[in-house]
């Protein structure tokens, strides 16, 4: 079975460009998340969707930031314009609808670089 | 509000020395908790969870944590440290099957020999 996928896993970009990052979840998986990490912080929830649906995007920082998750499969989040602290490791996670524990798989994430 | 408080970014132990990675969470309500982690240019790797089942939990690769409510704490350990351990590890709480993963901000294991 193939674990979550995300692509590119290193992106350089300037400030004020745009980026789009692409997460293709475990098959199967309604629920898939996102996350970010800044140097030297902890990993933050960004939105949470299930199939297509956004469940929660509270954590989502302001409206240059964009997720879509066409036809409850791949998703994507577009930074347009990219800043300077946009920079970070985003990672996906996907998880099963189901009952109980919520067992959260993680893609390796893509290193985002503004400069 | 959950929050994970995890002590020392950075812990260093000798091969074959006790790994102690500490752990604290506040929760409202009772919490589902985890470790993770993350092996240098992977992503992360569930090592162990608690789900109210059993309080000492055991995970993969040798480690384990217990649940202690009185203490708030779910601290992870491993009673012999292997140099392929040495990765950062992060300590999250939810508190349903489908809610957020809030995260502590790492622990980085360095193990020497």
């Amino acid at each position: 079975e193939a674990g979550v996928t995300q692509f590119p896993s290193h992106s350089v970009i300037e400030k004020g460009q745009t980026v789009t990052l692409r997460c293709d979840p475990i098959s199967g998986h309604d629920n898939l998340y996102w996350y970010r990490r800044v140097m030297g912080k902890e990993i933050k929830f960004l939105l949470h969707f299930v199939k297509e649906s956004k469940q929660d995007e509270s954590g989502m920082p302001n409206n240059r930031f964009l997720a879509e998750r066409t036809g409850g499969t791949y998703s994507t989040l577009k930074v347009q314009p990219a800043e300077l602290e946009d920079s970070g490791v985003y990672f996906c996670a996907s998880s099963q609808q189901k009952q109980g524990i919520n067992e959260q798989y993680f893609g390796p994430g893509t290193r985002l670089t503004v400069t | 509000a959950q929050s994970v408080t995890q002590l020392g970014s950075h812990v260093s132990v000798s091969e074959g020395a006790l790994v102690l990675l500490r752990c604290n969470y506040s929760s409202s309500v009772p919490p589902y908790l985890f470790w993770y982690v993350q092996y240098p240019n992977q992503g992360l790797q569930l090592l162990l969870k608690y789900t109210s089942a059993a309080t000492l939990v055991k995970g993969i690769n040798g480690f384990e944590a217990e649940f202690k409510k009185s203490e708030t704490s779910f601290h992870l350990t491993k009673p012999s440290a292997h140099m392929s351990d040495a990765a950062e590890y992060f300590c999250a709480v939810s508190y349903t099957g489908f809610q957020k993963l809030v995260f502590g901000t790492g622990t980085r294991l360095l193990v020497s020999p």
